[in-house]
């Protein structure tokens, strides 16, 4: 139990094409989905919050307008990143809380590396 | 802000040998978790620690919650080759709900 998939696994896109990554809980609801991403031999830096139904929370530093979260169901979060830049060549994860019965774990997903031209 | 240091960074080890992680925090955490990264992939929960004092297993792996809350270790007996990978411990902000990750310890087994 307690899957999380990311899709697509890796993209690569040329400078200013936005890019959008799917995470879905497969077998359970998450109220709450989380994204990271993690630079080279870096740990994992918190992007921003998702809840379902209302926007997201965004880390200090991390630009909403470039970086879209959509949270519409208790199973589906899409990140997109709009204007895609060479420095936003990076490894995403997305995390999911379930609902009651799933403790305070997280569980990631398998991540998107993503890499801009 | 809060910030988990994770010690050592790296750890070169025979097979067979035991491994000890460690993670100490500045602020409080009710919640200590730690998992497992491979290249190219998302962490994967090992142990998750809800009580001061805890101690739990998860076969070759212990990990303990410090009783001031603010430091966790991680054990590794006997290692095996598929031990190899990253650790990342985690405090859970209960306040914020969101993870506060340490550095993360790369282990690296010598067959």
């Amino acid at each position: 139990g307690a899957v999380v998939s990311q899709h697509p696994s890796w993209v690569i896109c040329k400078s200013g094409t936005s890019v959008k990554i799917e995470c879905r809980s497969l077998d359970f609801q998450a109220t709450t989905m989380f994204w990271y991403r993690q630079f080279p031999k870096q740990s994992l830096m918190l992007m921003a919050t998702s809840n379902e139904g209302s926007k997201a929370t965004y880390e200090q530093g991390v630009e909403k307008d470039k970086f879209l979260i959509n949270h519409a169901s208790l199973t589906l979060s899409t990140l997109t990143v709009t204007s895609a830049h060479p420095e936003d060549s990076s490894f995403y994860i997305c995390s999911a809380n379930g609902l009651a019965g799933a403790g305070n774990e997280q569980f990631f997903g398998p991540g998107t590396r993503l890499t801009v031209l | 802000g809060q910030q988990l240091n994770q010690s050592p960074q790296s750890m070169f080890i025979q097979e067979g040998e035991d491994v000890s992680m460690n993670c100490t925090s500045s602020s409080i955490f009710n919640t200590w978790l730690w998992y497992k990264q491979d290249p190219g992939e998302g962490p994967v929960l090992l142990i998750a620690l809800y009580k001061a004092g805890e101690l739990t297993s998860n076969g070759r792996l212990t990990a303990q919650f410090g009783i001031t809350r603010k430091d966790s270790f991680l054990n590794i007996s006997a290692s095996i080759p598929s031990d190899v990978g990253i650790y990342f411990c985690a405090g859970l902000d209960q306040g914020a709900q969101k993870l506060v990750f340490g550095q993360g310890t790369r282990l690296t087994i010598n067959p």
